[in-house]
């Protein structure tokens, strides 16, 4: 499978843990993105790399909330404290230079209990 | 601001009819759209795009048409199939945005 890969694909965890997320994009693409989804809403912007630099972050992206991706391939997102509100899919994309479309991974839905 | 949005939260079509999913947008500079087909517990899956320089884009059994007169753009889906049924959502992007900004999405019923 050559597509967008996210693990896990579920998670359960009570409030005020910390969880992370791993996203392995596709292998040819430099541009990876984070987004958040909830209950019949579009996908919401979280943050953007290219290559290992963060370039842009959405306001939604609280003190709690850190990315990385440390060698420019796979990313990471980490919740810190998680609160109740945070439940949601946090879904991944990925996207090559010169493409504007973005392929997404199946997503990892998160719910705090 | 800006935003993108959908006139119907829920279409149900029969098998075989055509389908039209219709989305509008209200940033001016907007200048490239896709729509993403998502089915339950699965994460978006391109569909089409276009961009802000023409008005129609055709691929298999889809057709994306764009009116940047009055910020529009819709998707048609031929002979629709029980494999169509999925949430539909367009998205837009412009110059200088690195990530594209999405509406809350249309319901597609495929009735058989």
């Amino acid at each position: 499978d050559t597509g967008v890969s996210q693990d896990p694909r579920h998670k359960i965890t009570k409030r005020g843990q910390n969880v992370t997320f791993r996203c392995d994009p596709i292998s040819e693409h430099n541009r990876l993105y984070w987004y958040r989804q909830t209950l019949g809403q579009g996908p919401e912007f979280l943050t953007y790399f290219q290559n290992e630099a963060q370039l842009e972050k959405s306001r939604l992206l609280s003190d709690r909330f850190s990315a990385e991706r440390p060698k420019g391939s796979f990313s990471t997102l980490e919740i810190q404290r998680t609160e109740q509100g945070d439940s949601a899919m946090y879904l991944c994309a990925s996207s090559t230079p010169g493409r504007t479309e973005a392929f997404f991974g199946q997503g990892t839905r998160l719910t705090v209990v | 601001g800006e935003s993108v949005g959908l006139h119907l939260p829920t279409l149900s079509v029969q098998e075989g009819d055509n389908s039209i999913i219709n989305c509008a947008y209200s940033n001016s500079a907007s200048d490239y759209f896709i729509w993403y087909k998502q089915e339950s517990g699965k994460g978006p899956q391109f569909i089409i795009d276009i961009r802000s320089n023409m008005d129609k884009r055709q691929g298999q059994r889809v057709t994306v048409l764009l009116n940047k007169t009055v910020k529009h753009l819709s998707l048609q889906i031929a002979a629709t199939q029980p494999g169509d049924s999925a949430v539909y959502f367009c998205a837009e992007n412009g110059t200088g945005r690195r990530a594209l900004t999405f509406g809350s999405g249309t319901r597609l019923q495929v009735q058989p």
